[in-house]
């Protein structure tokens, strides 16, 4: 089965803080998604990447930067953390089967930030 | 620009009666369209993927049907059962034919034993 891992379940951070959300998948995926997902707004992509040191923006970049130095390894990074960033994040990537994407995603358990 | 919507109001169904759950979207027609299920405090989970020139997908209990004229994607689960319980979120490609989706906020079932 395909594992996505994410390094925190829960983090409390105060504001200003440099805030590193990690994400691990273990199928040799190429595309890799940042996502938050708050009440009533659904989930909204904020990065993701289709290869090794490739990023493109989401719909709401601001505040955030990536960083994929590894295929298995996609990180988020808060440069400053606000309290409007206070939300549950999510990492998933993209299935593959026969070297073609399947469409399907797969996502981690979801990473829930307080920032104070 | 695209919207996705599903049905916001919580739908509580008797077990073993079938559960419809709707999405609508506006603007142009995705390339495929997905349902997940979320539990509360987890990740989403993949259930179906339907495309453009498919009209209906079945697996087990789990039928999607897609109306591109109607820009509608109808989720039934027969025979519900309690285990069934859970947030259904629908997704579609934006923009059409890529790997980027957008998401509806999610309809919460509650299927009563």
């Amino acid at each position: 089965d395909v594992k996505v891992t994410q390094s925190s379940r829960y983090l409390v951070k105060r504001t200003g803080e440099k805030v590193f959300l990690e994400c691990v998948q273990d199928m040799d995926h190429e595309n890799m998604f940042w996502y938050r997902q708050d009440p009533g707004l659904g989930l909204r992509l904020i990065y993701f990447s289709y290869d090794v040191k490739m990023k493109e923006k989401g719909d709401i970049p601001e505040g955030y930067s990536v960083s994929r130095e590894k295929k298995e390894r996609f990180s988020l990074i808060l440069e400053s953390a606000s309290t409007n960033q206070t939300s549950m994040y999510l990492c998933a990537s993209l299935g593959l089967a026969g070297g073609i994407n399947t469409g399907e995603l797969f996502f981690g358990e979801g990473s829930r930030l307080t920032v104070l | 620009s695209q919207k996705i919507e599903q049905n916001s109001e919580a739908l509580n169904i008797q077990e073993g009666k079938t559960a419809t759950l709707t999405c609508n979207y506006t603007n142009y027609s995705p390339a495929y369209l997905q349902w997940y299920r979320q539990d509360p405090g987890r990740g989403p989970v993949f259930l179906l993927l339907i495309r453009e020139n498919e009209k209906e997908k079945r697996k087990e209990r789990l039928k999607v049907t897609f109306d591109t004229t109607l820009k509608q994607s109808l989720f039934h689960i027969t025979a519900s059962q309690p285990a069934d319980s859970a947030t259904y979120l629908c997704a579609l490609d934006l923009p059409p034919g890529t790997y980027k989706y957008i998401f509806g906020t999610g309809t919460r079932l509650k299927v009563l034993a």
